[in-house]
């Protein structure tokens, strides 16, 4: 029974490229939530998806950053033009819906250069 | 005010100590809490569900105070394998996302 699993585990992007990270949720999982974790900070919460919606994009920056869980497929979360500040761990969960909580895959480390 | 605060640490503490966290909520309405465990370059993992009757589970006890509005974590006989950050978490009660603190480093030395 596979965890959550995000890839790629190391992502290396220029100034101004796009970044697409993936999270497949754990089996019969419907519910999936993103969260950023800057160096030397907490866990911020961006986004909570279920499938074919957004949910809660509170903590979504306004601007470069979307979020998507398809019918079929992984979720993605897309950052367009990244900057020097988007470098940070992006973390994925999931859940089957009860509010307990979740578990965590191993995240995705964006280091923009 | 921050929604969830925690003493950021770093805990330095020996072998076999007792050691206690506390994290202080600002919502009074929230009912789920959570303590998960981070070491470094990791992702988090969840330790203990914290519930009104509070809970035990080995050497950790998880206990939370709704009139103070605080939740605690004791560890009891630390050990070497112990020392990592110890975020707590509130649940929003319609989404679940978690609201975490910043996180408590604590460091078990021989």
């Amino acid at each position: 029974n596979a965890g959550v699993m995000q890839n790629p585990r190391h992502l290396v992007r220029r100034r101004g490229q796009e970044a697409r990270l993936r999270c497949s949720p754990m089996k019969g999982h419907s519910h999936v939530y993103w969260y950023r974790q800057l160096p030397e900070e907490g866990l911020k919460f961006m986004v909570y998806l279920q499938k074919e919606n957004i949910i809660d994009e509170s903590g979504m920056p306004k601007e470069r950053f979307s979020a998507e869980f398809p019918k079929e497929g992984p979720s993605i979360l897309r950052i367009q033009q990244v900057v020097r500040g988007d470098s940070a761990a992006y973390f994925c969960a999931s859940s089957p819906g009860q509010p307990n909580g979740y578990t965590f895959g191993s995240g995705t480390r964006l280091t923009v250069v | 005010r921050k929604e969830v605060e925690q003493d950021p640490g770093p805990f330095n503490v020996p072998e076999g100590a007792t050691v206690a966290f506390n994290c202080t909520y600002s919502n009074s309405a929230s009912q789920s809490f959570f303590w998960y465990r981070q070491d470094c370059r990791k992702e988090p993992k969840l330790l203990m569900s914290v519930y009104s009757s509070g809970n035990e589970d080995g050497r950790f006890t998880a206990q939370l105070n709704r009139a103070s509005q605080y939740i605690s974590l004791l560890i009891r006989d630390s050990k070497l394998s112990d020392s990592a950050t110890y975020l707590c978490a509130e649940a929003d009660g319609a989404t679940n996302k978690l609201i975490f603190g910043t996180g408590t480093l604590l460091a078990v030395q021989p």
